[in-house]
């Protein structure tokens, strides 16, 4: 166990559907990140959180919706997707000690088990 | 922007064999580079970091080097063991200014079988 869990572990969902990921970690960082990783293409960040605020999108769909209410968690909310959007999506958090300039941090991410997302 | 590529694809060995995984960036102006193993449908386990200032990093049976001038790193393995079996992926952080600047780049991994 990495500190990391992510609910649900499995979602199968219809095109019209609104669903939410929930990501939490019992570390005590400040750092938190959503990564996405399909079948025929590298792990690949989606969003950066530090210190509750969002500091990165990495060109991501209005269709995936972050929402950072404190430190500690972090959900990614769903809504008419596509099946190319089906993918492991992999929550993980670090202890930022640059005090928000997240991309001079280069302490170790912990990630968390992932939610494997199918998009019928 | 930062690419990583990882060499091979696959690997299939026989218990007991020293194996080296490949790992190829093309920016060499990184943090660190960080190898991890993700087993089927888990997420990532961070088995070593290298500071780019540094040339490699030992944990047990795992050693990691790193050539950020040629831009390479190989991870070692000594005697596998079934239990090695996973997808162990490479990934840098950069510090070029560009779209990659800050970020962890990631390989596609090396799938890892070890046969008793």
């Amino acid at each position: 166990e990495t500190g990391v869990t992510q609910t649900p572990r499995h979602l199968v969902m219809g095109m019209t559907n609104k669903k939410s990921l929930k990501c939490e970690q019992h570390l005590g960082h400040n750092a938190m990140y959503w990564y996405k990783q399909s079948a025929k293409k590298p792990l690949e960040l989606m969003f950066v959180y530090n210190f509750k605020e969002q500091t990165e999108n990495n060109s991501v769909p209005s269709r995936f919706s972050p929402e950072c209410p404190n430190s500690s968690h972090l959900f990614l909310h769903l809504h008419t997707l596509q099946p190319e959007d089906s993918a492991l999506y992999l929550c993980a958090s670090s202890q930022d000690l640059t005090g928000g300039s997240w991309r001079h941090n280069t302490d170790t991410q912990y990630f968390g088990p992932g939610t494997r997302l199918t998009v019928l | 922007k930062q690419e990583v590529t990882q060499i091979p694809a696959a690997l299939s060995v026989p218990e007991g064999e020293n194996l080296v995984l490949n790992c190829s960036f093309t920016d060499s102006a990184i943090y660190n580079l960080q190898w991890f193993r993700q087993d089927p449908g888990k997420g990532l386990t961070s088995l070593l970091l290298i500071q780019s200032s540094q040339r490699e990093q030992t944990s047990g049976r795992l050693n990691a080097s790193l050539d950020k001038s040629s831009g390479r790193s190989t991870l070692y393995i000594a005697a596998s063991q079934p239990g090695d079996s996973a997808t162990y992926l490479c990934a840098v952080r950069s510090r070029g200014k560009g779209t990659s600047y800050g970020k962890l780049t990631f390989g596609q991994g090396t799938i890892l079988t070890v046969h008793p």
